[in-house]
């Protein structure tokens, strides 16, 4: 079936250190692609999608370019802040169809 | 604020009652989703409504019961729950076209615990 996996967590980088966030997914087709964020005690938003391949997603200076080669749509941003923290969540969604299917989701954390 | 919001933002219940849990979202849309987030799991959808009508139960128990009565409330009826249900219930919307490309709008969720 459809699968999304994401990089095991927890991550803890310092104040404007470069990261990347590996998701990788597994389909019958071709999806569209979503960066969710979680921030605590709230819910999910959307971060940043793509919905065809090559396409770059981007926002508040994370991107993630759709990559159908490798099938990968990994998240980076060159220099992250401590508002940074939270947990990221890496999801796809076929056209026609109403599911989201998420990865487990990566907890950030930025360090002063 | 994403214009979805959920009551209550916490509940802790007994193995024998009744609650509901409920979302109003405000943005216009025509499809609500009711998902789980448990520890260690990724969310899980559990029933999905598009024009008022259920278009997708994903194998959920019963003791869990969903409701929608208009396109801008989606209510979940809970009874008998289990310890293993405790988790973060969140809502979300969406205007459906069918394109798979519509944002889903996410609630700040309801955080069940059941004794």
């Amino acid at each position: 079936g459809d699968s999304v996996t994401q990089m095991e967590g927890p991550v803890t980088l310092s104040e404007e250190a470069f990261l990347t966030i590996n998701c990788t997914y597994t389909a019958t087709g071709y999806p569209s692609l979503f960066w969710y964020v979680q921030y605590p005690g709230e819910g999910l938003q959307l971060l940043l999608k793509a919905t065809k391949a090559d396409d770059k997603g981007s926002n508040k200076g994370f991107e993630a370019t759709y990559r159908k080669e490798t099938t990968s749509f990994h998240l980076e941003k060159g220099s992250v802040q401590v508002s940074d923290s939270a947990v990221y969540f890496c999801a796809l969604r076929f056209q026609g169809a109403q599911k989201l299917v998420f990865g487990q989701g990566t907890r950030l954390t930025i360090n002063p | 604020e994403t214009g979805v919001t959920q009551t209550p933002r916490h509940l802790v219940m007994g193995m024998t009652n009744k609650k509901s849990l409920k979302c109003e979202q405000h943005l216009g849309h025509n499809a609500m989703y009711w998902y789980k987030q448990s520890a260690k799991k990724p969310l899980e959808l559990m029933f999905v409504y598009s024009l008022e009508e259920r278009v997708e139960n994903n194998s959920v128990p019963s003791r869990f019961s969903p409701e929608c009565p208009n396109s801008s409330h989606l209510f979940l009826h809970l009874h008998t729950l289990q310890p293993e249900d405790s988790a973060l219930y969140l809502c979300a919307s969406s205007q459906d076209d069918s394109g798979g490309q519509e944002t889903q709008y996410f609630g700040p969720g309801t955080r069940l615990l059941v004794l």
